[in-house]
């Protein structure tokens, strides 16, 4: 069975771009996260959505960041205008909510998008 | 402010021996926590969780045993195998009162060698 697709894997752009992150959950997950991994600061949410609506995006650092998702097979997460401390990996993660009856499901996670801008 | 703390970044250990791993928390309304594992350049995968209900879920290798008075919790793999070198995420989650969010730590490299 696929897993959680995340694209591109790696992105280098220049100060100023815009950067758009893509994902696609595993089908039939209802729950879709965006993570940010720095040395600093571990594995921080940033946005996580249940049924392609936004529930909590505190983590959101600012203003330039941005997500959607469209659809339940697809999410963007988009960041404009793109600066140097926005290097970092980018995960996309997917699970089935709590409310499937079988517990606390784990997150399954994409292998990310490695971001750099110069 | 760090809510999950992993104070170790790194640990080297002998294939064989034991590896334990540590994670603290300051947020006593967590109720669910869980590991992750990363091999470079591949997302975390789910390793092993454990309930507040509970204080000790094994599985296989890996054995999770959490100290609630403590907010402590350990994972502990034995024997330890060169394929376990990785790193290793805690994380937490306040699951009983109806959210879905990980507060994860910064995590601990694992190192076995021959």
């Amino acid at each position: 069975d696929a897993g959680v697709i995340q694209s591109p894997r790696h992105e280098v752009t220049e100060m100023g771009q815009e950067v758009t992150l893509r994902c696609k959950p595993i089908s039939g997950h209802d729950y879709l996260f965006w993570y940010r991994q720095t040395m600093m600061r571990g594995l921080e949410l940033l946005i996580y959505f249940n049924n392609n609506v936004p529930i909590d995006d505190s983590g959101m650092p600012e203003d330039r960041f941005s997500a959607k998702m469209p659809n339940a097979s697809f999410s963007t997460l988009k960041i404009q205008p793109s600066e140097p401390r926005d290097s970092a990996v980018y995960f996309c993660a997917s699970s089935l909510g709590p409310g499937q009856g079988s517990g606390n499901q784990p997150q399954h996670f994409g292998d990310g998008t490695r971001l750099s801008i110069l | 402010d760090q809510q999950v703390k992993q104070n170790s970044p790194s640990l080297s250990v002998q294939e064989g021996r034991i590896s334990i791993l540590n994670c603290d928390y300051t947020n006593s309304m967590f109720d669910y926590f869980l590991w992750y594992k990363k091999y470079p350049a591949e997302g975390p995968t789910f390793l092993i969780s454990i309930s507040s209900i509970k204080d000790k879920n094994e599985d296989g290798r890996f054995t999770v045993f959490l100290n609630k008075s403590a907010k402590h919790l350990s994972l502990h793999i034995v024997p330890s195998q060169p394929g376990d070198s990785a790193v290793y995420f805690c994380a937490a989650t306040k699951y009983f009162f109806g959210t879905d969010k990980l507060i994860f730590g910064t995590g601990t490299r694992l190192q076995v060698f021959p």
